[in-house]
C-alpha cells in the first residue's frame, strides 16, 4: 500500500515569494492533516480536512496562509507571501475515519516538505 | 502548563537494556495515546497506540497508560543503536485533535 506523497520535498525561496505543497493521502484515508513542525520541536497542526471540509483550521495564519482540499482527496496548501519565519517542515498525514467512539485514529505522515526562506 | 511533557534528553542507553520513555498529559479527557519515531531528517513514524490503561506489548515494545496519574511510557527491550532516534509521545481526545509532545532524544550507545 502506497504511504502519503508530498511534494516537493525541498524549497528555498526569497521572502515575500509565494509558495505550495502538495500532499496525496492513503487511499481510503478521509481525514487529512497538515503539519508544521520546527527543529526541536513537535508537529504543529496547520488545518485538519474531513474529507473536503476544513474541521479545525484555528491555528492557521489565514492571513498568508491558504490551503484546499477539492474532491475530498487532495490537498494543497500555500503561503503567500512567505516571511523567514516559515523556514521549517511542512508534514502532510492522513488517517481512516474517526471510530464510532469519536477518538482520532493514528495518523500516518508523508516524507514532508523543508522550507527555506532566504 | 505543556499539554504534553517530554524530556527532551539525551538519553543514553546501552545497548541490550531496557530504555524507557515517559511522557505526561494535563486533558484528562485524553482518550488515545501514541508513541511515534522520528530519525533525523525523516518523518515521524508510528511505532504504538495504546486507548486503555494497562499496558500493550509488540515486539520489543511496550506501552504503559496510568490515566489516574496522566501518564503513558514507551519501553523498548533489547535496545539497539538503531532504536536511536527522537521519540514523540502524542494524546488525541473526542474532538479528533492530536497533540505532540517535543520528543525524547534516544541514543543507543554500542
Amino acid at each position: 500500500e502506497a504511504g502519503v506523497v508530498q511534494s516537493p520535498r525541498y524549497k528555498i525561496i526569497e521572502k515575500k515569494q509565494p509558495v505550495a505543497f502538495w500532499c496525496n493521502p492513503i487511499s481510503g484515508h478521509n481525514t487529512l492533516y497538515w503539519y508544521l513542525q520546527n527543529l526541536g520541536q513537535g508537529p504543529e497542526l496547520l488545518i485538519r480536512y474531513e474529507n473536503e471540509e476544513a474541521v479545525d483550521d484555528s491555528q492557521l495564519p489565514k492571513d498568508r496562509f491558504s490551503a484546499e482540499r477539492l474532491k475530498g482527496v487532495d490537498s494543497t496548501l500555500k503561503i503567500q507571501p512567505a516571511e523567514l519565519g516559515d523556514s521549517a517542515v511542512y508534514l502532510c498525514a492522513s488517517s481512516p475515519s474517526l471510530r464510532l467512539a469519536g477518538a482520532p485514529y493514528e495518523q500516518y505522515f508523508g516524507p514532508g516538505t523543508r522550507l527555506t526562506v532566504t | 502548563q505543556k499539554e504534553v511533557e517530554q524530556n527532551s534528553g539525551p538519553l543514553s542507553v546501552p545497548e541490550g537494556a531496557i530504555a524507557s520513555l515517559n511522557c505526561t498529559y494535563s486533558d484528562r479527557g485524553s482518550q488515545s495515546f501514541f508513541w511515534y519515531r522520528q530519525y533525523s531528517g525523516k518523518s515521524p513514524e508510528l511505532i504504538m497506540f495504546i486507548y486503555s490503561n494497562g499496558d500493550k506489548e509488540d515486539g520489543r515494545f511496550t506501552a504503559q497508560l496510568n490515566k489516574a496519574s496522566q501518564y503513558v511510557s514507551l519501553l523498548i527491550r533489547d535496545s539497539q543503536p538503531s532504536d536511536s532516534a527522537t521519540y514523540l509521545c502524542a494524546w488525541g481526545s473526542s474532538a479528533s485533535k492530536i497533540i505532540f509532545g517535543s520528543g525524547t532524544r534516544l541514543s543507543i550507545r554500542p
